[in-house]
């Protein structure tokens, strides 16, 4: 079955540095990367997705990279700010898995003012 | 409107009892996922539940322990047995509602604290 590693757990930044987080998938069928943020006492929310039929996706500032033939997907975080502090979650799966989701580990990012 | 609807949202439970959680969808599927959190750690996937079948579970879960109920498509029961400190989790619901291509959605969760 699918594996997801997440690397780093922890990432400490500067409020205006980049962060990012990458994590890499066993299956290659596997073709949908959700990423999800996590705040404290919250359920993790989607904050961006991407699809096997493209290599990035942007929006604002966040964006994901995907490179299928070394089976890993990236979160990027520009010009980060205190309220990005949360636990970010990667997950895979493929279309034919029904919305079954395999997760990463978390990445718990501090961003300090 | 939410696309799922999971209560209860948080419950304080005595050792060794057993809860239910139950899921509503506003819409029909053919899969839903019952997905625990543990305090400090990632979601891990229960179960699959089937309506008309039993729930496929992965490894390290039983149904002895977690049995799940799928009536219909549009509702799904999760119970927590005999429970103990460890169980106190995070236990979300989930259905995929893309018809081409994913669209995953997400219960509010259920906060349960065992004592």
């Amino acid at each position: 079955g699918e594996n997801v590693e997440q690397h780093p757990s922890t990432l400490s930044v500067q409020e205006g540095d980049s962060a990012v987080i990458k994590c890499t998938y066993s299956d290659s069928a596997s073709n949908y990367f959700p990423w999800y943020k996590q705040e404290l006492g919250k359920r993790p929310q989607l904050i961006i997705d991407i699809r096997s039929n493209v290599g990035e996706k942007k929006d604002q500032r966040i964006a994901v990279t995907l490179n299928k033939t070394a089976k890993h997907f990236s979160l990027h975080i520009t010009e980060t700010q205190p309220e990005d502090s949360a636990v970010y979650f990667c997950a895979a799966t493929g279309y034919n898995q029904g919305g079954k989701l395999i997760f990463g580990q978390g990445t718990e990012l501090s961003v300090k003012p | 409107s939410a696309v799922i609807s999971q209560k209860p949202s948080r419950d304080i439970c005595q050792r060794g009892t057993s809860l239910t959680i139950q899921c509503q969808v506003d819409s029909q599927v053919t899969m839903m996922f019952w997905y625990r959190q543990q305090p400090g750690q990632s979601l891990t996937l229960i179960a699959t539940a089937n309506q008309g079948s039993e729930a496929t579970y992965e490894s390290g879960f039983v149904i002895d322990k977690f049995p799940i109920s799928r009536p219909n498509l549009t509702f799904s029961t999760l119970t927590v047995s005999n429970m103990s400190p460890e169980d106190s989790s995070i236990y979300l619901c989930s259905v995929d509602r893309g018809l081409a291509g994913n669209t995953i959605y997400f219960g509010e969760g259920s906060w349960l604290t065992v004592v």
